[in-house]
């Protein structure tokens, strides 16, 4: 069974809309930490927010949310106001265990394109 | 603050030849991983290694890779005899102890193998 499942392999949004991008994973280790990261054409892997399985609050950082729902395992990422540079791959990743390394799997990814 | 500097990004091998992909971690990092990419495809982790240590190599093929990380100087990922199957993505990431929550990577090493 896949780890991690991102089941949108493209998503359209308008610039300035909100888009949600959809992950879903799978693990019976109580402790895990899920990541999210994006990679532009230029092929770069950039970090872009962390959610710990034990962390009581959803993680923000600036336009990026997760929407962490963690009986129904997913860890959807919000973008809201999108901007034409959010035009991208998006990655979900999960850790699992208590964390003796940053050892992650990786989704297939989502192509997000952001019309103007 | 330099980041997860690799190189070279752009690596062009024949059948037969041998890959070396080095990777500089981030200032004050001592955890090293490489994952790396098919076209189309995710990135799958490959090795963990921490200064003159291989903590993890579930991910590494059986057969012709290998990586280190000196006490001195880059991390290596070396690939012997590379086979076209070899063509990928190799990113190298780092990160303070884990677990931190936070894993970050190079820009990545695009090798072709003709």
């Amino acid at each position: 069974a896949q780890k991690i499942t991102q089941t949108q392999p493209g998503m359209f949004v308008q610039e300035k809309e909100a888009v949600t991008l959809d992950c879903t994973y799978d693990t019976s280790d109580p402790s895990y930490g899920l990541f999210w990261y994006k990679q532009p054409s230029s092929g770069e892997m950039i970090f872009l927010i962390y959610q710990g399985s034990y962390d009581q609050q959803n993680a923000t950082e600036g336009r990026y949310s997760l929407n962490f729902q963690k009986a129904r395992k997913s860890a959807n990422l919000v973008i809201s106001a999108s901007q034409l540079g959010d035009s991208a791959m998006y990655f979900c990743a999960m850790r699992e265990g208590r964390g003796g390394s940053e050892k992650l799997v990786f989704g297939k990814g989502t192509k997000l394109t952001v019309n103007p | 603050n330099a980041g997860v500097m690799q190189n070279p990004r752009h690596l062009v091998r024949r059948r037969g030849q041998e890959a070396r992909l080095r990777c500089s971690p981030m200032k004050g990092h001592s955890h090293v991983y490489w994952y790396r990419q098919l076209p189309e495809e995710g990135l799958k982790f490959m090795v963990y290694l921490q200064k003159e240590n291989i903590i993890d190599e579930s991910g590494m093929p059986k057969e012709r890779f290998s990586a280190e990380f000196p006490k001195e100087g880059p991390s290596i990922l070396r690939i012997q005899q590379v086979v076209r199957g070899d063509s990928a993505a190799y990113f190298c990431a780092s990160s303070l102890a884990p677990p931190t929550g936070e894993l970050f990577f190079g820009e990545g090493s695009r090798l072709t193998v003709l």
